[in-house]
């Protein structure tokens, strides 16, 4: 089954605001990736967090974990058009060989 | 230069026939894995291979049969395709499979769609 769940399953915002999505996962991780996924694409890797650590940064993008509460969020600021893509969270489990991914929220950037 | 590729990218074929999907990749991975993506956008992992060793295989019908000659080609054969074998799939790789890794970043290539007639 899913190890990932992401919400909210769809996001329209304006260009220019921020986006918001959280990813929860349900045993202990390793660490936890987000990718994102454009239309007709393979997927691209944009961050990891490792189990240890609280929050990330990657030119816009902002990436919290907390281990507590088995969740994750992405932030993307001063989203633009080309941002326009699915996003999805995976998680490495601590006992296991293999990435997990959710079903991705797919965020939409109008111009 | 493309990091993973994949052919083809797309293969419509009838129900019954046998079909390969080829991989390669030119980045010096140790690990490839093979993931089906269905019509909803859920991602799962089918095959895993370290060093053409199969390290992964999870509940797929043993109409699929991944093969590694070298550690920078995973194929995918799939016999007496079906129905519900339409999907993209998609090939990637990773420095190091192993759990835990910081290096199981993965590398996919473009997806194959796949459309069983």
């Amino acid at each position: 089954s899913q190890q990932g769940e992401e919400d909210p399953q769809a996001l329209s915002i304006q260009e220019g605001e921020n986006a918001t999505m959280n990813c929860s996962y349900k045993t202990s991780i390793n660490n936890l990736q987000w990718y994102r996924q454009n239309s007709g694409r393979g997927l691209v890797h944009l961050i990891l967090i490792r189990s240890n650590e609280r929050e990330k940064h990657s030119g816009r993008l902002r990436v919290t974990l907390d281990t507590s509460k088995k969740s994750s969020s992405l932030l993307i600021t001063a989203s633009r058009a080309a941002d326009t893509a699915s996003y999805f969270c995976a998680t490495d489990a601590a006992d296991d060989y293999k990435l997990s991914f959710g079903a991705g929220t797919t965020v939409t950037v109008r111009a | 230069d493309t990091a993973v590729s994949q052919t083809p990218k797309y293969l419509v074929t009838q129900m019954g026939n046998d079909k390969s999907i080829k991989c390669e990749q030119n980045l010096g991975h140790d690990t490839m894995y093979w993931y089906k993506q269905d019509s909803k956008k859920f991602l799962k992992i089918m095959f895993s291979y370290n060093n053409k060793e199969l390290i992964i295989n999870e509940t797929v019908p043993n109409r699929f049969s991944p093969k590694s000659p070298d550690k920078a080609h995973l194929n995918l054969h799939i016999n007496s395709l079906e129905l519900g074998d339409s999907a993209v799939y998609f090939c990637a790789s990773s420095q190091d499979g192993t759990g835990g890794s910081l290096y199981n970043e993965q590398f996919f290539g473009p997806g194959t769609r796949l459309t069983v007639l």
